[in-house]
């Protein structure tokens, strides 16, 4: 039993590339969430979903795209990646709306 | 909208001592949970308790402890006899329904806790 894993770990872009975050959870969880921890931001959520084939935007949404094909996984997007952009992902996932959040390990994201 | 503020940014302590660390918060739900998180070095976090808001019985889990207090919007987190190894940021966190019947955590500032040996 893994819990939730994201990968890669860490990455590299350069401005205007695009990437793909992937996270995967083996709890048989319905909820799940992409945040940014930005220092002195704390943990900002970007996107989420309530259950397979369903996304919903966060508080931070502009930038990014998600997409859950598949209940496990949930997979966000970076379609041009700018500075501001540089930051922690953290994807967490939680079995109902009010329970608890687990995270993965978290994907550090250099933009240059 | 809810808020979570832990004023301490960073606390040191020699090992042993025992470790106090503040949270409050504002919500207007009447239904809520809270949370602590733990960020180690190494970078994850880990959930280390939830208390929600009709249950203000105060509990004790190995070293851990926590003092809830609805009337004063606060939820402390006390780490007896602390050890070299608790030294993280620890979050506080609340829990905030948002559209769409989703959910997200709304998370205070962090307080760093350096434990000397």
């Amino acid at each position: 039993n893994a819990g939730v894993t994201q990968t890669p770990k860490f990455r590299v872009l350069k401005t205007g590339q695009s990437m793909t975050l992937l996270c995967a959870q083996d709890m048989n969880h319905e909820y799940m969430y992409w945040y940014r921890q930005d220092p002195g931001m704390g943990l900002r959520l970007i996107h989420y979903s309530v259950g397979e084939g369903t996304t919903a935007k966060g508080e931070v949404p502009d930038g990014y795209n998600v997409s859950r094909l598949k209940k496990q996984n949930f997979l966000l997007g970076l379609e041009s990646a700018a500075p501001s952009q540089t930051s922690v992902y953290f994807c967490a996932s939680s079995w109902g709306r009010k329970e608890t959040q687990y995270f993965g390990p978290g994907t550090r994201l250099l933009v240059l | 909208a809810q808020k979570v503020t832990q004023a301490q940014t960073e606390i040191s302590v020699v090992e042993k001592e025992d470790v106090t660390l503040d949270c409050v918060y504002e919500t207007r739900d009447t239904t809520y949970y809270l949370f602590w998180y733990k960020q180690p070095p190494s970078g994850e976090l880990v959930f280390l308790i939830r208390r929600n808001s009709f249950d203000e019985q105060n509990e004790i889990s190995g070293r851990y402890s926590w003092n809830f207090q609805k009337s004063t919007s606060s939820f402390n987190f006390t780490i007896t006899a602390s050890q070299v190894v608790d030294s993280a940021v620890y979050f506080c966190a609340l829990s905030e329904p948002v559209k769409a019947a989703g959910n997200k955590l709304t998370f205070g500032g962090g307080t760093r806790v350096l434990v000397k040996p």
